[in-house]
């Protein structure tokens, strides 16, 4: 069973600040994803990465296959990006593993 | 396209009480997945199913049933609830191991 931790769990930032949110697995996969879960509940997927990095606008994802660890970043952070960011490893027939989620928060 | 929908959003129930929850999705995809999510533990996989007339267990899949006879529709059942299965339950769909598109969630209060 992979175990997948994520870091910090509470963030509170400041309108601008550069982000960065960590995750870890300990089994090797073929996917990593980085979902987005609002304060209404829902969830969103934000990127799907197997390999390097990939961008959406001020989000950057990263991955290290070696290492088993990937990093979720926001640039020019903003309060609309205050939400629960979750890391779920996996994937596939049998679904995901998923981190216990980092509460971000961006104060103006 | 409406995605992925469930029904009911919000349903309280008497222990013993069974119930079941619908995940509907219109995008045609072959997998579909039951998940729950708790206050501190994160998401956890109910149950799966990779297409029609297929279910499969995931993580905790105890006291919980599962039944895909329509692509589309994804049904998880509560034969006699309990107040551990209070909890809020997401269905995803999934063209086939790839991006997940998640429901919007239904809370369930098992008094």
């Amino acid at each position: 069973k992979n175990e997948v931790e994520q870091s910090p769990q509470n963030l509170t930032a400041q309108e601008g600040e550069f982000i960065t949110i960590n995750c870890s697995y300990s089994v090797g996969i073929s996917a990593l994803h980085w979902l987005q879960q609002h304060p209404g509940g829902g969830i969103v997927s934000l990127f799907m990465l197997s390999s390097g990095k990939k961008k959406h606008g001020r989000l950057i994802a990263t991955i290290n296959i070696q290492e088993k660890h990937s990093s979720l970043h926001i640039t020019a952070s903003h309060p609309r990006d205050s939400a629960v960011y979750i890391c779920a490893a996996g994937g596939g027939a049998d679904g995901l593993t998923f981190g216990k989620g980092t509460h971000l928060i961006i104060q103006p | 396209n409406a995605g992925v929908t469930q029904t009911p959003k919000f349903r309280v129930l008497k222990t013993g009480q069974s119930m079941t929850l619908l995940c509907a999705q219109d995008m045609n995809h072959e997998y579909m997945y039951w998940y729950r999510q708790d206050p501190g533990m994160g998401l956890r996989l109910i149950h799966y199913s990779v297409g029609e007339g297929t279910t499969a267990k995931g993580e905790v899949p105890d006291g919980y049933n599962v039944s895909r006879l329509k692509k589309q529709n994804f049904l998880l059942g509560l034969e006699s609830a309990a107040p551990s299965q209070t909890s809020v339950y997401f269905c995803a769909s999934s063209p086939g191991g790839e991006t997940q598109y998640f429901g919007p969630g239904t809370r369930l209060l098992v008094l």
